[in-house]
């Protein structure tokens, strides 16, 4: 079947903006996880969800940052009034959840802030 | 604190050699060690992933040696190949929990 997949796949945005990020992960996975990647970094955790419920988000770099998953499928990272230090490659990942821990990852977001 | 070390930066391996890419890490609690394999404008794409109870697994061209008293473990790319040419992340994590990602090795393969 398809894999995970992310929208849009770049975004460019005025600092001050608010962006919104798109994740829609393979069917039927339970566990969904967002990744911030700076350039010539690894990615770096931000949050996870299983099913609706965000059970971790102390990878959130702000309270400007803000992620849902309101019907256990599809999920949003906003992040509010951007700054340049948030130009990243925002990836999303996700699993069957349990013991099976396998990701898998979507192609990610390029956010410039301009 | 960065909890999976990695080494080097970068390794440039003539075709049909052995790369070789190390990782150590911190964290105990640590039970899941995979290795991802990223290309330019994709995520990370899962290569071989180990877990501590295993002190080798190969997978083709592809093995992670892991010694857990040393809390070190490697990746070995045997006849590299020019396909091969990527960055790679090893990793640690808990079961259906965050990965923790090193900061990455450029593999380039020279034809």
């Amino acid at each position: 079947g398809a894999g995970v997949s992310q929208s849009p796949r770049y975004k460019v945005a005025k600092r001050g903006q608010d962006v919104a990020l798109r994740c829609d992960p393979i069917s039927g996975h339970v566990s969904l996880f967002w990744y911030q990647q700076a350039l010539g970094q690894g990615p770096e955790f931000l949050t996870y969800f299983q099913n609706e419920a965000q059970l971790d988000k102390s990878g959130l770099p702000s309270d400007r940052f803000f992620a849902e998953r309101p019907e256990g499928s599809v999920s949003t990272l906003k992040i509010q009034r951007t700054q340049q230090e948030d130009s990243a490659v925002y990836l999303c990942a996700s699993s069957l959840g349990g013991e099976g821990n396998e990701q898998y990852f979507g192609p990610g977001t390029r956010l410039t802030v301009t | 604190q960065q909890q999976v070390k990695q080494s080097p930066q970068s390794l440039i391996v003539q075709k049909g050699g052995i790369s070789i890419i190390n990782c150590a890490y911190e964290n105990t609690a640590f039970d899941y060690f995979p290795w991802y394999q990223q290309f330019p404008g994709k995520g990370p794409a899962l290569l071989i992933a180990i877990r501590p109870d295993v002190s080798e697994k190969k997978e083709g061209r592809f093995t992670i040696s892991f010694n857990k008293s040393a809390k070190q473990f490697s990746l070995h790319i045997m006849d590299s190949q020019p396909g091969d040419s990527a960055t790679y992340f090893c990793a640690g994590a808990n079961r259906d929990d965050k990965i923790i990602f090193g900061k990455g090795t450029r593999l380039h393969i020279l034809p």
